[in-house]
């Protein structure tokens, strides 16, 4: 069964630094999100992307968030500079369009910022 | 309050007996979905039920939509130990996007 893919499954970082998060979502979807949760907290969403660009973002995605999809296969989530508040689990996920199709998520990648 | 509260917050009960988690949300919806995540793991797919539809079942889980009332619930039936699991529903916005707003969850914890 086709499933999403993200790596690395844990990434620890400083704070300051650049993390790119990757994410293979499943191959004919169409639309693509990232969504992060804090230890503790609920899910939250931060962008969708469809159609090569940016359809919505949320008032977490800011301007040390950027997102693509470079190659037809892979989505990329890049936080330019990380700071401690970053720490969170980042999930991928994709869907068909269409306006009742489930959404299917990655296994979550979990960023640690020190 | 946000979209997609659910309660209780946490739920522990006895293998066997049936788990009721209830979700409130606040705005019109498309659909509202269900997902399950084990401790620190990634959030799977249960069940997704359409704002045309009142009820609906797989396997152990029936899901049932009030949007009159914009409250959904997930039964969980005949409950095993490897049901616990943080459950969170998620409705999606209606809008073009289709982007998911998500409660708080409920931990439940189903003891052997």
């Amino acid at each position: 069964e086709p499933e999403v893919t993200q790596t690395p499954s844990h990434q620890v970082t400083q704070m300051g630094q650049e993390v790119i998060l990757r994410c293979v979502p499943i191959s004919n979807h169409l639309y693509f999100y990232w969504y992060r949760q804090i230890l503790g907290q609920k899910v939250e969403f931060l962008v969708s992307f469809y159609n090569n660009e940016i359809s919505e973002k949320s008032e977490i995605f800011d301007d040390q968030f950027s997102v693509e999809r470079p190659d037809g296969s892979n989505f990329t989530l890049k936080i330019r500079s990380t700071k401690l508040e970053d720490s969170a689990m980042y999930f991928c996920a994709s869907t068909l369009s269409g306006r009742h199709n489930e959404q299917y998520f990655g296994p979550g990648t979990r960023l640690t910022v020190t | 309050s946000q979209q997609g509260e659910e309660d209780p917050q946490a739920l522990s009960i006895q293998e066997g007996e049936n788990a009721t988690m209830n979700c409130s949300y606040k705005t019109s919806i498309n659909n509202l979905q269900w997902y399950r995540q084990n401790s620190g793991r990634g959030l799977v797919h249960l069940i997704l039920i359409r704002s045309n539809e009142r009820e609906k079942h797989s396997g152990r889980l029936r899901v049932t939509l009030d949007t009159s009332k914009k409250s959904s619930s997930l039964l969980i039936t005949a409950s095993r130990a490897a049901d616990t699991a943080s459950y969170f529903c998620a409705t999606d916005d209606s809008g073009n996007n289709r982007k998911l707003i998500w409660g708080l969850g409920t931990s439940l914890a189903v003891n052997p």
